[in-house]
């Protein structure tokens, strides 16, 4: 299947302060990326849908101004949580659409290997 | 009532049985069926793709999605402990739409 990084995969900060996340595509371009957060034995919860070049859609109750989201080339999205604060601990994932998909893939979303930031 | 239900489990089974993972749905407008796997603390795997109805076998995988229904499975022949994770149905109106999850069923299996 397609592979989609992130960095970091693991980071602690100190309240109020901002943390970028960074999610790619490595071998596809991809014209919409999610992103997603998940609590513990918790399924997925989609925060917001990221286009190339647009501004990202965010879903019901998250905040935008809080988290930033960036979609400035086909195989890059970045995710900054501004003002950390400890609720906002959590494992963050982002996944990545391949429009159209090459031979022997699917066309769904493919998903990196998550973020889990720790706010202290 | 949520759009797609799965029982979280967890479900324990002993090595080398036969895994059967369920998911139930509300919208007949689905057409695509996933089923993604994850280990704890990484990301979704993609398992198995299907559309609309019918069997899909891959390996020790075989995914059925019946949308008279409105029911899939995923089943898992010769279980091995390495396929303890959590398994996510996910499923979609078009291939390019919003995924809609169930809340994903913890599997055991113990050696």
């Amino acid at each position: 299947g397609a592979v989609v990084s992130q960095h970091p995969s693991w980071v602690i900060c100190k309240s109020g302060t901002s943390v970028k996340i960074e999610c790619r595509s490595l071998d596809f371009q991809a014209t919409t990326m999610f992103w997603y957060r998940q609590f513990p034995k918790q399924s997925l919860m989609l925060m917001a849908t990221s286009n190339e070049g647009s501004k990202a859609t965010y879903e019901q109750g998250v905040e935008k101004d809080k988290f930033l989201i960036n979609h400035a080339s086909l195989t890059l999205s970045t995710l900054t949580v501004t003002s950390a604060h400890p609720e906002d601990s959590s494992f963050y994932i982002c996944s990545a659409r391949e429009p159209t998909p090459r031979e022997g893939r699917a066309d769904t979303q493919y998903f990196g290997p998550g973020t889990r930031l720790t706010v202290l | 009532q949520k759009e797609v239900e799965q029982d979280p489990g967890p479900l324990s089974v002993p090595e080398g049985a036969i895994v059967s993972l369920n998911c139930t749905y509300s919208n007949s407008a689905f057409q695509y069926f996933m089923w993604y796997r994850q280990y704890s603390r990484k990301g979704p795997e993609l398992l198995m793709y299907t559309y609309s109805s019918g069997n899909k076998e891959d390996g020790r995988f075989t995914a059925q999605v019946d949308k008279s229904s409105k029911y899939i499975s995923l089943f898992i022949r010769d279980s091995q402990p390495s396929d303890s994770a959590t398994y996510l149905c996910a499923m979609t109106k078009e291939s390019n739409y919003q995924l809609i999850w169930g809340a994903g069923t913890k599997l055991i299996i113990k050696p």
